[in-house]
């Protein structure tokens, strides 16, 4: 079976720029949960979706979203990007049935550069 | 808070030896799910190994395991019989009753020929 892919894999942007990154979970994969790595860090989560719901949200501010799709795909949007934007972006997919400590499986990321 | 904390930023080990990687952590909750994973120069976040809090009994995969003390509050990780492949950046993480992973700032773990 196919594991969690993300595109694009790499991306540079400028600041203020808007960025869309993609996400497809496993196949019977129903949450999908997004996460910023800033080099040297773990990473730090940002959303996650359930049956297309939004069911939490880190400390990141308004200008990141989120949505998923029926299929169960997400895109995560970035608006007015910022230098401090630079990162890693993890996506992971987990069943989704409704045990909120489920192991989550992830992607290879998209690193985003902003010059 | 809920904190995780990993001491070791490097550690480097002779191929075939056995390592052990520290996390501790912090946290108020009873029942909580904890989990290696590594992240090799390729990027992607690997699952190493994953311990129920509510379970005694240590987890083990392969040349993988892990000696969970919960009153410590330690989590660290073993790895027997290290080989070149397990050069990586291991991260623990917690599952704390909530939707999210909380990580530490990881070990990055270089096996030597």
């Amino acid at each position: 079976d196919a594991g969690v892919t993300q595109s694009p894999t790499h991306l540079i942007k400028t600041r203020g720029q808007q960025v869309t990154l993609r996400c497809s979970p496993i196949s019977g994969h129903k949450s999908v949960s997004w996460y910023q790595q800033v080099l040297g860090q773990g990473p730090q989560f940002i959303f996650q979706y359930y049956e297309k719901e939004e069911r939490g949200r880190g400390n990141f501010p308004d200008r990141f979203s989120a949505r998923q799709f029926p299929n169960y795909s997400s895109e995560l949007n970035v608006n007015a990007l910022l230098l401090g934007d630079s990162a890693l972006y993890l996506c992971a997919s987990s069943k989704g049935t409704g045990v909120s400590q489920e192991t989550q499986y992830f992607g290879p990321g998209t690193r985003l550069l902003v010059l | 808070a809920q904190t995780v904390t990993q001491s070791q930023p490097e550690m480097s080990v002779q191929e075939a030896e056995t390592v052990t990687l520290s996390c501790t952590y912090d946290t108020s909750e009873n029942n909580y799910y904890l989990f290696w994973y590594k992240q090799p120069p390729s990027r992607q976040m690997i699952l190493v190994i994953r311990q129920e809090a509510y379970k005694q009994q240590n987890a083990t995969e392969n040349r993988f395991s892990v000696n969970f003390q919960k009153a410590a509050k330690s989590f660290s990780l073993k790895i027997s019989d290290s080989q070149l492949g397990d050069t990586a950046m291991y991260f623990c993480a917690f599952n704390f009753g909530n939707e999210k992973l909380t990580f530490g700032t990881g070990t990055r773990l270089t096996i030597i020929p």
